[in-house]
């Protein structure tokens, strides 16, 4: 059974510009949550879709948008690029909808300059 | 509002060594879960090892084990005879019981295992 994809796994952008992320969660995994990985903040929770609806959204600002289509993979979006919008952006799927395991993929490293 | 701390920022063994990585975490709820997540080196994360807050057994699999003490709100882990494929970070995570798949992370312990 194919991982967690992510794409693109690496990407550059400017100050100002957006941008998009994609993940394809496990076959048969409904729920998908996303992540940002910081050296100074560690592991954020933004946001978890699970069957097209947003269950819980973490703090970030309003430039941080996810959307879950019908066959489960998910898309976040980052408008409005600042410099500490550099991470890594982490995907997860599940089966179950709340034990908490969690099946990563390999991340979406975004810089911005 | 949960917070993990993980006070271990660097550790370091030899092979075939036990070692113990410290985590606390603070909540005031009664039912949650907590894990240990290891992120090895430019791969992904993966799970490994779950406690449900309600079971008073401690989990274990295969060679890592943790030390959940519930009153005291800490929750280690031990990896015992340690292999260089245990080379990774590893996230002490707590999620609520019922909700969304939210999970807390603590800051990380990088575990090095040298031969």
């Amino acid at each position: 059974k194919a991982g967690v994809t992510q794409t693109p796994r690496y990407l550059i952008k400017t100050r100002g510009q957006q941008v998009t992320l994609s993940c394809s969660p496990i076959s048969g995994h409904r729920s998908v949550s996303w992540y940002q990985q910081t050296p100074g903040q560690g592991l954020q929770f933004l946001f978890e879709y699970f069957s097209e609806t947003q269950r819980n959204k973490g703090n970030f600002p309003g430039r941080f948008s996810g959307r879950q289509f019908s066959n489960s993979r998910s898309e976040m979006n980052v408008s409005t690029l600042e410099l500490g919008d550099s991470a890594l952006y982490l995907c997860a799927s599940s089966w179950q909808t709340n034990t908490g395991e969690l099946f990563f993929g390999e991340g979406s490293r975004l810089t911005v300059l | 509002a949960q917070t993990v701390t993980q006070s271990q920022p660097e550790m370091s063994v030899q092979e075939a060594e036990t070692v113990t990585l410290s985590c606390t975490y603070d909540t005031s709820e009664n039912n949650y879960y907590l894990f240990w997540y290891k992120q090895p080196p430019s791969r992904q994360m993966i799970l490994v090892i779950r406690q449900e807050a309600y079971k008073q057994q401690n989990a274990t699999e295969n060679r890592f084990s943790v030390n959940f003490q519930k009153a005291a709100k800490s929750f280690s882990l031990k990896i015992s005879d340690s292999q260089l494929g245990d080379t990774a970070m590893y996230f002490c995570a707590f999620k609520v019981f019922e909700g969304a798949q939210k999970l807390v992370f603590g800051q990380g312990t990088r575990l090095t295992i040298n031969p």
